[in-house]
Parts: C-alpha cells; sequence; structure tokens
C-alpha cells in the first residue's frame, strides 16, 4: 500500500517569505508527527496530532511555525517570515494510535521529508 | 546536555565485520527503545524496538537495552555493503503520544 508521502520535495524560498509543507499519512492512521532533521541537531519532533487536535506542540521552536490536520488525514506546517535557521529536512510520521490506553509502540512510518532552503 | 547522546561517528568498517552502535540517555521515563535506519534522501525505517530492559535478536540485528545503565546498543553481524546508512536511536516515554526522542544518528559505512 502507500506510503507517507510529503509535498514538495524540495522547496527553496527567501527569507522573509512564508511556506506551506504537506503531509498525506498512511490512510486510517489516526496520530501524525511532525519532525525536523538538521545538521547538527539531529531529529527534533516538532508537533503531534491525534485526529484533528493538537496535544502536544512543545517542539514548535517560535509562533512563526504553525500546523493543522483536516479530516483526521493531511496536514501542513506553516513556517512564516522564513529564516535561515529554518532550513532543513521536514520529516513527516503517522501511526495508528490507540489513545487512552497503555498500548505497546505504535511503529511511526516516516515519509520521504522535504528539503527547505533558505536563502 | 541533550536527552540522547550518540556518536555522530563517521564510522567505516570492512565488509563481514561486526558493527556495535550505542546511545546513552539521561531520562528514566524512557520506556521504548528503537533503532532506525536511514539511507540517503530517504525517511527514517524502523529496524528493531525494544520494550524496556533486555535483548531482542533479529537476524543480523541484535538490540540490547539496560536500563540501570541508561545505556542501548545495537549490533550488526557479518555486515554488509547495503547496511551503510545513518543509525539513529529513538526513545519514547510510551505516556506522550508515542513522542520520539531521538539521538544525532551515526553514519555507518561498509566497504566491500
Amino acid at each position: 500500500g502507500a506510503g507517507v508521502s510529503q509535498s514538495p520535495s524540495n522547496k527553496v524560498t527567501e527569507k522573509g517569505k512564508d511556506v506551506e509543507l504537506r503531509c498525506d499519512p498512511i490512510s486510517g492512521h489516526t496520530a501524525l508527527y511532525w519532525y525536523r532533521q538538521s545538521l547538527g541537531q539531529g531529529l527534533e519532533f516538532l508537533i503531534y496530532f491525534q485526529g484533528n487536535s493538537a496535544p502536544d506542540k512543545s517542539g514548535l521552536p517560535s509562533d512563526r511555525f504553525s500546523a493543522e490536520r483536516t479530516g483526521g488525514s493531511v496536514s501542513t506546517l506553516t513556517i512564516q517570515r522564513t529564516q535561515q535557521e529554518d532550513s532543513a529536512v521536514y520529516l513527516c510520521a503517522s501511526s495508528l494510535a490507540v489513545p487512552g490506553l497503555e498500548a505497546p509502540y505504535n511503529e511511526q512510518f516516516f515519509g520521504p521529508g522535504t528539503r527547505l532552503t533558505v536563502l | 546536555q541533550k536527552e540522547v547522546e550518540q556518536d555522530p561517528g563517521p564510522l567505516s568498517v570492512p565488509e563481514g565485520a561486526i558493527v556495535s552502535l550505542n546511545c546513552t540517555y539521561s531520562n528514566s521515563a524512557f520506556q521504548y527503545f528503537m533503532w532506525y535506519r536511514q539511507y540517503s534522501r530517504k525517511g527514517p525505517e524502523l529496524l528493531m524496538y525494544t520494550y524496556s530492559s533486555g535483548n531482542k535478536e533479529d537476524g543480523r540485528f541484535t538490540a540490547q537495552v539496560d536500563k540501570s545503565s541508561k545505556y542501548i546498543s545495537l549490533f550488526i553481524r557479518d555486515s554488509q555493503p547495503s547496511d551503510s546508512a545513518t543509525y539513529l536511536c529513538a526513545m519514547s516515554a510510551g505516556n506522550q503520544g508515542g513522542k520520539l526522542i531521538f539521538g544525532q544518528g551515526t553514519e555507518l559505512s561498509v566497504k566491500p
């Protein structure tokens, strides 16, 4: 079946512009995660969605970053007034998650990422 | 100090060697321990996961968790050139919606 897809695969933008990154999770996966991977910082958690709500936004680095999820499926990560330090690969992951239970680990399936370059 | 520390390498070994990759962590709430493999320009893919302490074996791969020392390891036996990738350890407390905390990743190169 289809995996997690992300678009665009590459994005080059100028400092100060806004960008939108899109994630299509695996069908039926209720949990969706955004991570950022940059040199020297590794892979960092940004935000977690369960359905359309975001119980954990603790990783968003500033108020320039926001994300939404609609219909329990597609998610968009928006970065306003981009800065050069925002340059990174933005990865999306999805998983089957059973809220409210001490479930076994639910594997997170990652997309290929969007490589963002801010000039 | 990061919650999860991992030597970034790079690590270069000859084909057939045994590879040892390690991570240390500071958060005693972590219960789930994962190893992901990431090829260049691809997303990470889960290689192995372990719940709590102990060993787990899958083919040429063995994962070990020592919670008393806050130390996890991944061993690769009979390494192959196709194992060349970046290996990331990841951990979760299990009660935070599955949020993963990653190490920096170790870049491994297996030479034919």
